[in-house]
């Protein structure tokens, strides 16, 4: 069975930095690109960055372009995602999810979400 | 990037069916066929039900259907059911520049 795990959330400054985990088991996590999710409260989803299978390729949606930096560790299967500087808007539920396979771009599974506030 | 367009809410009683649709442009929903739809119940994660426009994952029922037309995407909801009533959203590949896209999001009601 798949099973997505984030960590790492709570409260944090403005201005302040965090770092999200995503512990990943049942599956073979060095073979799918995996993804991080957000929802403010009370709203939509929205896309927020990706990384492929290999970690050679990353994208970040506008919103957090240059503030944060998705990794993953392969050895341990574990998504990572480092924010800095942030601010009230990305205050949200911040799921990852994993790709279907290449050829789909859906996300098949997903973690509980950790929630993070900014104030 | 800006979000792909759906209705805010549609409502239907038991046994009707929905249709939810999900406007995006050539560069995403009309150039590719990687649309995919998740339901999201209160305060639970997203579930995937439709992905490459109209494919089903095991153990969704067929009463969810998925179609697209030029640049808008639609889900079907055929024989509403009480735990159909949930947040629906859309979402398509955007292209090397835009890896995915999310819908606005449907609030399905069955009244």
């Amino acid at each position: 069975e798949v099973q997505l795990v984030e960590s790492g959330g709570g409260l944090v400054q403005p201005g302040g930095s965090l770092r999200l985990s995503c512990s990943a088991s049942g599956f073979a996590f060095s073979s799918f690109a995996m993804h991080w999710v957000r929802q403010a409260p009370g709203k939509g989803l929205e896309y927020v960055s990706g990384i492929s299978h290999n970690g050679g390729s990353t994208y970040y949606a506008d919103s957090v372009q240059g503030r944060f930096i998705t990794s993953r560790d392969n050895s341990k299967s574990t998504l990572y995602l480092q924010m800095a500087s942030l601010r009230g808007e990305d205050t949200a539920t911040y799921f990852c999810a994993k790709e279907h396979s290449p050829i789909t771009s859906a996300f098949d599974s997903w973690g509980h979400g950790t929630l993070i506030t900014v104030s | 990037q800006s979000a792909l367009t759906q209705p805010p809410s549609v409502s239907g009683s038991p046994g009707q069916s929905v249709t939810i649709s999900c406007t995006g442009t050539t560069r995403d929903v009309g150039g590719y066929n990687y649309v995919s739809w998740y339901q999201q119940h209160s305060g639970k994660a997203p579930k995937l039900i439709i992905y490459g426009v109209t494919k089903r994952p095991s153990g969704v029922p067929d009463r969810f259907s998925g179609s697209k037309s030029g640049n808008t995407a639609s889900l079907t909801i055929s024989g509403l059911q009480p735990d159909d009533d949930a947040d629906y959203y859309c979402c398509s590949y955007g292209g090397d520049n835009t890896w995915r896209l999310f819908g606005t999001g449907t609030k399905v009601t069955v009244l």
